[in-house]
């Protein structure tokens, strides 16, 4: 089956980038996304990108796929306290019209002064 | 922006007893999912409904389980007869459509279930 894997933590010091990194073993995902939890919250999604691309950017985030390796990840530039949180990565393939993600167990990043 | 909203926000319950979690989807949304979270680990999904029936669920959605949409507004999801192995953070989701067309799901705060 789909397996989702990545680091659990990360530790940054604000103003630095942060990178979150993340592997899958479906090699016919079609979505591959990044959720956010922030405490006591939900899960927000935070951007996907399709397999047919390679980068994606909005603002301050920037999702990089390599899809040979499998390989998703996330990089926050500038990093502030308030991104403090955990996120989530996750595939899905869409095959017969499902798009249910596979999540993996999250990465927490800790944003210290 | 509009939200799917949980209640309760944590509930406590003896084992064997029967629990109801509820969640009010997003108003024009037709899709919704329970998933689970149990601590440390990763989420999980349970079930997807739709035009009031079960459209795919997961091994974890055993006869202990089950959903409903009572009304226009609430989707629920019933454990018959809670175990000690079903404390976990259960999280709501909905989209404006499901298949055919990738929609993000939007998720609600999740509802804590403990059982003691």
């Amino acid at each position: 089956g789909e397996d989702v894997e990545q680091s659990l933590f990360l530790s940054v010091r604000e103003g630095d980038s942060s990178v979150i990194n993340c592997t899958y073993t479906d090699s016919s995902s079609t979505y591959l996304y990044w959720y956010k939890q922030e405490p006591g919250a939900g899960l927000q999604l935070l951007t996907y990108i399709f397999s047919n691309m390679d980068m994606k950017q909005d603002q301050r985030l920037t999702v990089l796929l390599n899809k040979k390796d499998k390989h998703l990840s996330l990089r926050i530039a500038d990093t502030q306290t308030g991104d403090s949180a955990i996120y989530f990565c996750a595939e899905s393939t869409g095959s017969g019209g499902s798009y249910i993600p596979t999540f993996g167990r999250g990465t927490s990043l800790i944003v210290h002064p | 922006e509009p939200e799917v909203t949980q209640t309760p926000s944590h509930q406590v319950t003896q084992m064997g007893q029967e629990v109801i979690l509820r969640c009010v989807p997003i108003s024009n949304h037709l899709y919704f999912y329970w998933y689970r979270q149990i601590l440390g680990q990763k989420v999980e999904f349970l079930v997807s409904f739709y035009n009031n029936e079960i459209s795919e669920k997961s091994e974890i959605f055993d006869d202990q389980f089950s959903v409903e949409r009572p009304d226009g507004s609430n989707f629920t999801l019933k454990i018959r007869s809670t175990k000690l192995e079903d404390s976990a953070m259960y999280f709501c989701a909905s989209t404006q459509e499901g298949q055919g067309r990738y929609q993000p799901q939007h998720f609600g705060d999740g509802t804590r279930l403990s059982i003691l």
